[in-house]
């Protein structure tokens, strides 16, 4: 069974940093590409940033270019999501998605139950 | 606002058969497929229907989806109580080099 934890999540001052995990279990993780997709309350889905198998190709929203950094690590089936000058429109549910294939196309197939970040002085 | 539109409401009474349409452009839906995702109140997204029209193992047959030139939409035929949730459509966007989303559909069931 496909599982995908996130943590990291909290609430933080604007302008500061943080880094959000997503353990990965049940299926070879260093053959799909990686996603994180957010939700701001009551709102919808907006794809933030993206990863492939071997961390080869990256993408990010521009909303987060610049800021958000993400990276892997396959030994320890985790992604990770660095994010720096955090800004009130940052806050959100964030979600892991494992990618449909190995490169950064496709869709979202499984998706975890998401950590909330909150930036708020 | 969102890149793909979709109506921002939807309902239907048991039974019934209930379309959601989504609406994108060349770089998106006119050149990618599209997929679907549904959110059930309180909990993550699951995918419904991939690749225009193909249903994940478990997902009923009552959910089908296509899709013409820069248009998709979803049909869900004999509404049931738990069909109740918010449905988004999605797709790569070549110009955004990323992935867009519409605003989703909440569908209720009367």
């Amino acid at each position: 069974e496909v599982q995908l934890v996130e943590s990291g999540g909290g609430l933080v001052q604007p302008g500061r940093s943080l880094r959000l995990s997503c353990a990965a279990s049940g299926f070879k993780f260093d053959d799909y590409a990686m996603h994180w997709v957010r939700q701001a309350p009551g709102k919808g889905l907006e794809w933030v940033s993206g990863i492939s198998w071997n961390s080869g190709s990256k993408g990010y929203a521009d909303s987060v270019k610049g800021r958000f950094t993400i990276s892997r690590d396959n030994a320890k089936n985790s992604l990770y999501l660095q994010m720096n000058s955090l800004r009130a429109e940052d806050t959100a549910l964030y979600y892991c998605a494992k990618g449909s294939g190995t490169y950064l196309r496709g869709y979202f197939d499984y998706w975890g139950q998401g950590t909330l970040l909150t930036v708020s002085s | 606002q969102s890149v793909l539109t979709q109506p921002p409401s939807a309902s239907g009474t048991p039974g019934q058969r209930v379309t959601v349409s989504c609406s994108g452009g060349s770089s998106n839906i006119g050149s990618n497929t599209v997929n679907w995702y549904q959110q059930l109140p309180g909990t993550a997204p699951k995918l419904l229907i991939y690749s225009n029209n193909q249903r994940p193992s478990g997902v009923p047959d009552r959910f089908s989806g296509s899709k013409s030139g820069t248009s998709a939409s979803l049909a869900i035929s004999g509404l049931q109580s738990e069909d109740e949730a918010d449905y988004y459509c999605g797709a790569r966007d070549d110009s955004l080099n990323g992935w867009v989303f519409g605003g989703g559909t909440k569908l209720t069931v009367l």
